[in-house]
């Protein structure tokens, strides 16, 4: 089954740039989403279709695609950005969705 | 405006079946191109997708759980039931179900319920 690689963890200053990857076997044919999730919280769609945001989401946050990785960038990174961010995609040699198993924002 | 709600037992034994259900409301699953999900999450782990109902009863399943998964929906009640069987404690953890358009294939998930708590334990 397909597998999404994503480091468990990322740190970065408040004002500085976040870059969080999700590595996936010619993941670039994909379509990649972007999940925040807080404690105690449902997650939240921050980026579809690699690229896109849903309305109400900062432009700080982007994503782009190719190859075998995607990235989540995060710019002028804020304390509230903190949070398990997870990747997600579906896979059509099996037809069904795949998540990756998240990665920890923290913010220094 | 777009909501879902999980609602089902908090507490299940080993080898019972559980029953989840997501009411919604501010869409129609009669509406071509959408589907609602399911997915949970143990305490402290990641996202497990677990199936995914379209607009036309097209159903999917996650591999590993198929065998254990069920998934129906109601669209005159605005409802999808997820049935899971033979529960084990490392089945404990939060349900979530999720509005996900973009048609089959393409499907994210741009509304979640606010999630249930399960636990497995006799």
């Amino acid at each position: 089954s397909y597998v999404l690689t994503q480091p468990p963890s990322v740190s970065v200053a408040p004002g500085k740039t976040a870059r969080i990857t999700c590595g996936g076997n010619n993941i670039g044919s994909k379509s990649v989403h972007w999940y925040q999730q807080k404690p105690g919280q449902a997650p939240v769609l921050v980026i579809y279709y690699d690229s896109d945001r849903p309305s109400g989401i900062p432009e700080r946050f982007s994503g782009s695609n190719s190859g075998n990785t995607a990235t989540l960038t995060i710019s002028r990174v804020e304390a509230g950005d903190e949070a398990d961010y997870y990747c997600q995609v579906w896979d059509s040699s099996s037809d069904h969705q795949v998540f990756g198993g998240g990665t920890k924002l923290t913010v220094l | 405006q777009i909501t879902l709600k999980e609602s089902g037992p908090t507490l299940v034994k080993p080898t019972q079946t559980l029953t989840l259900t997501c009411t919604f409301s501010g869409f129609s699953l009669s509406t071509s191109g959408v589907g609602v999900g399911w997915i949970r999450q143990p305490p402290g782990k990641a996202l497990e997708w677990l199936a995914l109902i379209y607009w036309d009863d097209d159903k999917r399943y996650s591999p590993s759980l198929k065998s254990r998964l069920t998934i129906t929906k109601d669209t005159s009640k605005n409802q999808v039931v997820l049935t899971m069987t033979n529960m084990d404690p490392v089945d404990t953890a939060t349900y979530y179900c999720a509005h996900g358009p973009g048609g089959q294939q393409l499907v994210y998930f741009d509304y979640w319920g606010q999630g249930t708590l399960v636990t497995v334990s006799s």
